[in-house]
């Protein structure tokens, strides 16, 4: 399958902080998504992004398919953002699922 | 609400027993995908069914089996259970093969 990796693994802001998270993957893909699984565990869609850019508030990303890498941006962080972040991708040559990386663990401090 | 319903929300069972996990699908949605949670393996892919057929196969035990029915709904079923099955059990669903997956709020499974 498809490796995806997440850099950082782990993340402490300050409140009001920008950051920027990336997810290299090795293959080609035509799906790409960014979720949120917040403490409570339920996984929170942020982006359906297989290319270009897109924005929802504070919160951008960019895929550029052809060097396989996707960016999260969070900006202006809120304790609200904390958790983890998973970037997933699939569809290509990889059938029918997503493959996740390991995400990156974010703690906002006030 | 994401839209898709997953019941229960938690379950505590003990060593060797069998559950039933359910998912209901987004409305419209004919994929459904389970996928399994665990501390040190991350989201593992088990199963996806569309419209009613088994369609990809990942990471999953003999123990363990799926199907999706006539209404779309899919049920997933744990048997034998063993203490390293606790985990976070996910439903996703998208309206068609490779589309952006929405994902239900998961069951906790801990087996004591």
């Amino acid at each position: 399958g498809i490796q995806v990796e997440q850099s950082p693994p782990d993340l402490i802001l300050q409140e009001g902080a920008n950051s920027t998270l990336r997810c290299n993957f090795s293959d080609s893909v035509n799906n790409l998504q960014w979720f949120h699984q917040n403490p409570w565990g339920q996984l929170i869609n942020l982006f359906y992004i297989p290319s270009g850019t897109k924005q929802n508030g504070r919160l951008s990303a960019t895929t550029v398919a052809t060097e396989r890498y996707s960016l999260l941006y969070i900006s202006s962080s809120q304790t609200t953002d904390s958790g983890v972040y998973f970037c997933a991708v699939g569809g290509g040559g990889t059938g029918n699922q997503f493959y996740f990386g390991t995400g990156t663990s974010l703690t906002v401090i006030p | 609400d994401s839209g898709v319903t997953q019941t229960p929300k938690h379950l505590i069972t003990a060593t060797g027993q069998r559950v039933t996990l359910r998912c209901s699908p987004r409305s419209g949605d004919l994929s459904v995908y389970w996928y399994q949670q665990s501390l040190d393996q991350g989201l593992q892919f088990l199963i996806q069914y569309y419209n009613g057929e088994e369609r990809a196969k990942g990471n999953i035990l003999e123990r363990f089996s799926a199907q999706q029915f006539p209404d779309l709904h899919s049920e997933l079923n744990l048997s034998s259970l063993e203490l390293g099955d606790s985990a976070l059990y996910f439903c996703a669903s998208s309206p068609g093969v490779g589309r952006g997956y929405t994902f239900g709020s998961g069951t906790r499974l801990t087996v004591v």
